[in-house]
């Protein structure tokens, strides 16, 4: 049950897009479609933000955008606001039944 | 509207024993699976555990099984935690959530520390 792979931060200025990737294995990312994306706010619970790889909640903005190659997923968000900035964390099904949760990203609207 | 509070959070010496509850309003409770995830204290999420709609089958990470228990009683609209031989690193915000892939939405957390 290792944590999937994210970097730790990434930063963006206003109006410009950033990628958070998210690896795992051919025993989680690789296998299944069950690839979710959460934003969490300090102090906040976290938000789901995308689902099964590339499925927006309704009222989720459609500047968010989800992805999946081989053991690597994406999530990518367009056109930067200051209010996107939050830790991201990934998160996948796994081939034991279990989830397993990326590391999380700090994103950082410059 | 969903809504999902938990309870039961507070201090607890090491080796002692701790029962979390989750509220459910606003959904069919007993159509959902259900999750505890947690977050030690400036650290990341973890996947705890989770229970599928009737109960009859429950998964749990590594370091929590033979230690942890997770149940429900759809008669209440509840799930639960129970947290026996606790130690320091289960200190975390618990949080339960509806689903067991897509987890949405969240509740917003209950504190368990874990200290002499």
């Amino acid at each position: 049950q290792s944590a999937l792979t994210q970097p730790a931060s990434v930063s963006g200025s206003p109006g410009q897009s950033i990628t958070i990737s998210c690896t795992g294995t051919s025993s989680d990312v690789g296998t299944y479609n069950y690839v979710s994306w959460y934003q969490q706010h300090p102090g906040k619970a976290p938000k789901l933000m995308i689902y099964e790889v590339s499925n927006r909640p309704s009222g989720v903005s459609n500047r968010f955008s989800g992805s999946k190659s081989g053991n690597t997923a994406s999530l990518t968000i367009s056109g930067l606001q200051a209010e996107d900035e939050a830790d991201y964390y990934c998160s996948s099904y796994t081939s034991s039944k279990t989830n397993v949760f990326g590391g999380g990203t700090k994103l950082t609207v410059l | 509207e969903v809504q999902l509070v938990e309870s039961g959070g507070g201090l607890v010496q090491p080796g002692g024993s701790l029962r979390l509850s989750c509220a459910a309003s606003g959904i069919t409770f007993s159509s959902y699976w259900m999750s505890w995830v947690r977050q030690a204290p400036g650290k990341g999420l973890e996947w705890v555990a989770n229970i599928k709609e009737d109960g009859s089958e429950k998964y749990y990470v590594d370091s929590v099984k033979g230690r942890f228990t997770i149940s429900r009683d759809n008669a209440k609209n509840s799930l639960y935690l129970q947290m026996n031989s606790l130690r320091a690193e289960d200190t975390a915000v618990y949080y339960c959530a509806r689903n067991r892939v897509r987890l949405d939405p969240w509740g917003q957390g209950t504190l368990v520390t874990v200290s002499s």
